[in-house]
């Protein structure tokens, strides 16, 4: 059975810091793995998907990598801003049944002080 | 540009009463998705659906129902109201074509509380 992992639950940081997320998982056998933003009292917005053929995506200040031989996905966010406080989900979908259904990881709650 | 759209937003329910959650799109997607998210979790499954007419149950399905009758609508009835069905739930959406699953596409959730 599928089980997402994120650690930290929260975390931190002071305006202006790089930092890492990370997500873990224990099946290989994944189609792609998606990272979303959840901002309170809000529903999730995608941020980046990737493939399982592929190593790593980028959209603006965040890149986003996956190695799916160790189960590990990375959400790396650049220069961090107060505005990219919320909580980070992570999911991956698996293969073998086409129904596109996520497993989710249980989210990190980040935290950027001015 | 409305995406997906969940109604109501927020609802307390008596132990025992019945109601249904509304979900719509506008995207054309075949696959839609019911999730719950309680506090510190992530989001499990309860039910989803890969084109009108079809469903099926996903990790958490008991105490719930769904339909599909059109690609735009995918709504989710509680029956008997239960303390346990006090949660946020969210409706997804997806398109995939043959070869490929794109990502999924959330509405804003429902916010219940059964008292």
């Amino acid at each position: 059975k599928q089980e997402v992992t994120q650690i930290p639950a929260a975390l931190s940081v002071p305006e202006g810091e790089n930092l890492v997320l990370n997500c873990s998982f224990t099946d290989s056998a994944i189609y792609n793995l998606q990272w979303f933003r959840q901002d309170p009292g809000k529903g999730l917005t995608s941020l980046l998907l990737i493939q399982s053929s592929q190593r790593e995506q980028t959209s603006g200040r965040l890149n986003a990598s996956l190695d799916k031989s160790s189960g590990r996905s990375t959400l790396y966010i650049a220069a961090s801003q107060p505005g990219d406080s919320a909580t980070y989900l992570c999911a991956v979908r698996q293969t073998g049944v086409n129904t596109g259904k996520l497993i989710f990881g249980q989210g990190t709650t980040l935290q950027v002080k001015p | 540009n409305a995406g997906v759209t969940q109604t109501p937003k927020f609802r307390i329910l008596k132990i025992g009463q019945s109601m249904t959650l509304q979900c719509t799109q506008d995207m054309n997607h075949n696959y839609m998705y019911w999730y719950r998210q309680d506090p510190g979790m992530g989001l499990k499954l309860i039910y989803y659906s890969v084109g009108a007419g079809i469903t099926d149950k996903g990790e958490v399905p008991n105490g719930y129902n769904v339909s599909r009758s059109t690609t735009e609508d995918f709504p989710l009835r509680l029956e008997l109201a239960a303390p346990s069905q006090t949660s946020v739930y969210f409706c997804a959406s997806s398109y995939s074509p043959m070869t490929a699953l794109g990502p999924q596409h959330f509405g804003d959730g429902t916010r219940l509380s059964i008292l």
